[in-house]
Parts: structure tokens; C-alpha cells; sequence
């Protein structure tokens, strides 16, 4: 079991660019989640999904960001025309639903929008 | 929404001290876990503690669920200890709210 895993660590962009990170779950995990966190805040939760239906999205999730996940494995969240107020630190975790929902988090995906 | 209140905000201690985070929330939870994010922003799993208490190592964590709140123990802190403490909460189907975290400095 080698955790959840997110690529790429850091990005620098300039505003009005896409972007687009990945999440690799723990292996048979089946629910997966993004969170959004900026400085001397816990984490935010953006939308989760459940094998591949994406369940719930928060309303902090605006219209420029989408996120994926095909076939219930790997995870994208792409944001489209980043704004400065977009610069966060991005979470990926998963879980497996039995019961016990025990989230383990990814490393983060450092976004800077310059 | 549920509400989540940690307590204090900052705490310094000394190497060798001990220290009792607080974790308070508003509403009937079923999972309750308690994270520590280094340096790196890495959160990492101290305890999934809906109820009751939990030992692990110089960590140790009781959560009074019928009371609403949860509070960890760190003895003989380490300057490895230093870092931003979080309970995360979620309540039915809701996914995890987070409280502001206890931010942490142990000093040698």
C-alpha cells in the first residue's frame, strides 16, 4: 500500500491559465475527495466521489473547476482561467466506505497563480 | 452545518512538556479523526476516534461524543511534534469539516 499519491507537488501558473492535477487513490479504496486549503486555514472540502459518480460539490467548487474520475481509479481537478484568489494548497484523499470512513490524505498539489 | 472549535489556536511547550488539545463541535458526529500536518503540509492520521479513547505511543485521544468534544494528549513532547494539530468531523453522510487546527512549537 503505497497511499495516496498527487502530481504535480508545486505548480506555478500565470492568472488566466488551465491547470489540471491528479490523485491516485489507495488501491480499493472506492470514495475519493479534494479538499482546498490556504494559509492558517484546515482544509476546505471541494466535491467527492464515489467509484466513478461524482456525489457531492461544495459551493466553493465555482463553474471553472470540473473534476474527473474515470473508470473509479485515478482522480483530475482542473481549474480553468485561475484566478490569484485560486492559490491554495489541494488535497486529494480516499477512503473505503464500510463502515469506517477513515480519510488518508495525499502530499497536496502547492498552486501558485502569479 | 456543523461547526468545529479547537482550542487553544497556538501553544509553545517546552521539550519534555506535556499539552491537552481540545476539540469541540456541535452536532452528533460518526467519525471524528485527529491529523497532524508537518512542515510540508503532509496531514498525517494520529486517530479515527468517533468515541471513546485510544493510545498510541506518547499520543493518547478521548472523544466524549454524548458531550461533543474530543481532546488529544501529546507527553513528553519532542521538537517533532511541532506542526498544525486538526480534528476533522463529519456528521452522517457529510464529508469531513475541519476546525482552524492548534499550531504547535516545541521547543529544545
Amino acid at each position: 500500500d503505497t497511499g495516496v499519491s498527487q502530481d504535480p507537488r508545486h505548480k506555478i501558473t500565470k492568472r488566466g491559465q488551465n491547470v489540471t492535477f491528479r490523485c491516485d487513490p489507495i488501491s480499493e479504496h472506492n470514495r475519493l475527495y479534494w479538499y482546498r486549503q490556504t494559509l492558517g486555514q484546515g482544509p476546505e472540502f471541494l466535491t467527492y466521489f464515489q467509484n466513478e459518480a461524482q456525489l457531492e460539490k461544495s459551493r466553493l467548487l465555482s463553474n471553472r473547476f470540473s473534476a474527473e474520475r474515470p473508470k473509479g481509479s485515478f482522480s483530475t481537478l482542473e481549474i480553468q482561467r485561475t484566478e490569484q484568489g485560486d492559490s491554495a494548497m489541494y488535497l486529494c484523499a480516499s477512503s473505503f466506505d464500510r463502515g469506517r470512513d477513515e480519510q488518508y490524505f495525499g502530499p497536496g498539489t502547492r498552486l501558485t497563480v502569479t | 452545518g456543523i461547526q468545529v472549535e479547537q482550542s487553544p489556536p497556538d501553544l509553545i511547550l517546552q521539550e519534555g512538556a506535556n499539552s491537552t488539545l481540545r476539540c469541540n463541535f456541535s452536532d452528533s458526529v460518526n467519525n471524528l479523526q485527529w491529523f497532524h500536518q508537518n512542515p510540508w503540509g503532509q496531514l498525517i492520521n494520529l486517530f479515527y476516534i468517533p468515541s471513546g479513547t485510544k493510545q498510541n505511543g506518547r499520543l493518547s485521544a478521548t472523544t466524549v461524543a454524548t458531550e461533543r468534544y474530543s481532546l488529544l494528549y501529546i507527553s513528553s513532547s519532542q521538537t517533532t511534534d511541532s506542526g498544525v494539530y486538526f480534528c476533522a468531523v463529519c456528521s452522517g453522510n457529510t464529508p469531513l469539516v475541519f476546525g482552524k487546527g492548534t499550531r504547535l512549537s516545541v521547543i529544545a
